[in-house]
């Protein structure tokens, strides 16, 4: 199994929204609904943002929302706001073969 | 409130062994749960290295499957991991985690431990 494909990085400035996406295959981001987000400032351990596509954990901000079109996920950062500034990694758990997936990262830049 | 910290050499020699423990406070971890652990080479991504539920049952990366071994000790209520032949390849961040039954999403994160694989 192959890492997932994220862009490099995205910018974005303050209050505009963002998106990053995250491609798979049909084995994996487009064959579950078990894709994550995490936010990582530098360090710092990664932090939950999204799982099952577009849930977030309790005392995530509303501001963060994720969704997936065949075999490509992304996270939508609307309001954006310097705290925000981060990489950012999707994940896809494979259920059939006991396997988790990252995505390379992509770094966050606030304008 | 739950926490994890793990603890283990900070340097270790090429082909021997790493092993690091991850201590769980504020939940038992003979309750419930995966438990895994994660790693980050310095200035990359992340890489799921393994995890084991609460049972004692393990999975592991296959890209690392000849060389992982994790276990649990419910007394201690932490979890080990073992890596052996290292390789500088391996210098790493590594983070332990508390992982969702569905999904394996890593809830709960310990705040890391970087290990370098040098001579």
């Amino acid at each position: 199994q192959s890492a997932l494909t994220q862009p490099a990085s995205v910018s974005g400035s303050p209050g505009q929204s963002i998106t990053i996406s995250c491609t798979g295959t049909s084995s994996d981001v487009g064959g579950y609904n078990y894709v994550s987000w995490y936010q990582q400032h530098p360090g710092k351990a990664p932090k939950l943002m999204i799982y099952d596509v577009s849930n977030r954990p309790s005392g995530v901000s509303n501001r963060f929302s994720g969704s997936k079109s065949g075999n490509t996920a992304s996270l939508t950062i609307s309001g954006l706001q310097a705290e925000d500034e981060a990489d950012y990694y999707c994940s896809s758990y494979i259920t059939g073969s006991a396997l988790v997936l990252f995505g390379g990262g992509t770094k966050l830049t606030v304008l | 409130q739950v926490q994890l910290q793990e603890s283990g050499p900070g340097l270790v020699k090429p082909s021997e062994t790493l092993s690091l423990t991850c201590a769980v406070s504020g939940y038992s971890i003979s309750s419930g749960y995966y438990w895994g652990w994660i790693r980050q080479p310095p200035g990359k991504g992340l890489e799921w290295i393994g995890s084991i539920y609460h049972s004692g049952s393990t999975y592991y990366n296959p890209s690392l499957k000849s060389r992982v071994s994790i276990s649990v000790d419910t007394s201690k209520n932490q979890f080990s991991l073992r890596l052996t032949s290292v390789i500088a390849a391996d210098t790493a961040v590594y983070y332990c985690a508390r992982q969702y039954n569905s999904g394996w999403y890593g809830g709960i994160w310990g705040q890391g431990t970087m290990v370098t694989v040098s001579s």
